[in-house]
C-alpha cells in the first residue's frame, strides 16, 4: 500500500522567497506530524494535527512557519521569507489515531536556502 | 531537549547480535520506550516499543530494566542493511509527538 509521500523531494530557494512543502499521509490516518531535521541532528518536532485541527504548534521556530491541513488529509508546511537557517530536511509523519502510536514517516523534503 | 542518552556510535560484525543501550533517567510511569531507526536519506522507521515487559517482534527485541531507567535494543543477526542511526525515545501517549535525541550510529561491517 501507499506510504506517506512528500513533495517536492528537493527544493532550492533564494533567501527571502516563500516555499510550500506538501505531505500526503496514509489514507485514513487521523494524526499528522511535521518535523525538521538539520544536518547531523535528530528530527525536531514542529507541529501536530488531529484531523484538520492543529493541536500543537509549539515547535514552529518563528511566525514565518505556518502549517495547515484544511480537509484533514493533505497537509502543507509554508515557510515565508526563507532564511539560510531554514535549510534542513522537513519530515512528515502520520499515525492511525491520536496518542502515541507508530508513526509512519515520509522520505522528507530537503530545503536548501541560498 | 531529548530525555534519553545513547552512545554516539557502535560497530557490529555482520551476522552478530547488535546490542544498543539507552538511558531513560527521567522516564515517568506512563511513558513508553520507543525505538526508531533512520537509514541514510530516508525517514525514520518504527522498530519496537514497550512499557515494562520485554518485547520481541520480527525486527528486534527490547529489554527494559525493572526500574525502567535503561533499555537495550537487540538486533539478533545484524546485516549490512541494519546500518543506520538508532533512536530511543520516551513516548507520552498524551502528546503523541516524538522527542528525538542524537541517536546511535550503528555501523554493521562485513
Amino acid at each position: 500500500g501507499a506510504g506517506v509521500s512528500q513533495s517536492p523531494r528537493y527544493k532550492v530557494a533564494k533567501r527571502g522567497q516563500d516555499v510550500a512543502l506538501r505531505c500526503d499521509p496514509i489514507s485514513g490516518h487521523v494524526s499528522l506530524f511535521w518535523y525538521q531535521q538539520a544536518l547531523g541532528q535528530g528530527p525536531e518536532f514542529l507541529t501536530y494535527f488531529q484531523n484538520e485541527a492543529q493541536l500543537d504548534k509549539s515547535g514552529l521556530p518563528s511566525d514565518r512557519f505556518f502549517a495547515e491541513r484544511p480537509e484533514g488529509s493533505v497537509s502543507t508546511l509554508k515557510i515565508q521569507r526563507t532564511q539560510q537557517e531554514d535549510s534542513a530536511v522537513y519530515l512528515c509523519a502520520s499515525s492511525v489515531t491520536r496518542g502515541l502510536y507508530e508513526q509512519y514517516f515520509g522520505p522528507g523534503t530537503r530545503l536548501t536556502v541560498t | 531537549d531529548a530525555k534519553t542518552t545513547q552512545p554516539p556510535s557502535m560497530d557490529c560484525a555482520e551476522g552478530r547480535a547488535a546490542n544498543l543501550p539507552c538511558n531513560h533517567s527521567t522516564i515517568s510511569g506512563n511513558e513508553y520506550v520507543y525505538w526508531y531507526r533512520q537509514i541514510h536519506s530516508q525517514g525514520p522507521q518504527y522498530i519496537i516499543h514497550g512499557l515494562k515487559n520485554n518485547e520481541t517482534n520480527e525486527m528486534a527485541s527490547l529489554i527494559i530494566t525493572e526500574d525502567r531507567k535503561s533499555s537495550t535494543l537487540i538486533l539478533p543477526h545484524a546485516t549490512l542493511r541494519d546500518t543506520a542511526v538508532y533512536y530511543c525515545i520516551d513516548g507520552s501517549s498524551n502528546t503523541g509527538k516524538l522527542i528525538f535525541g542524537q541517536g546511535t550510529t550503528l555501523q554493521v561491517k562485513p
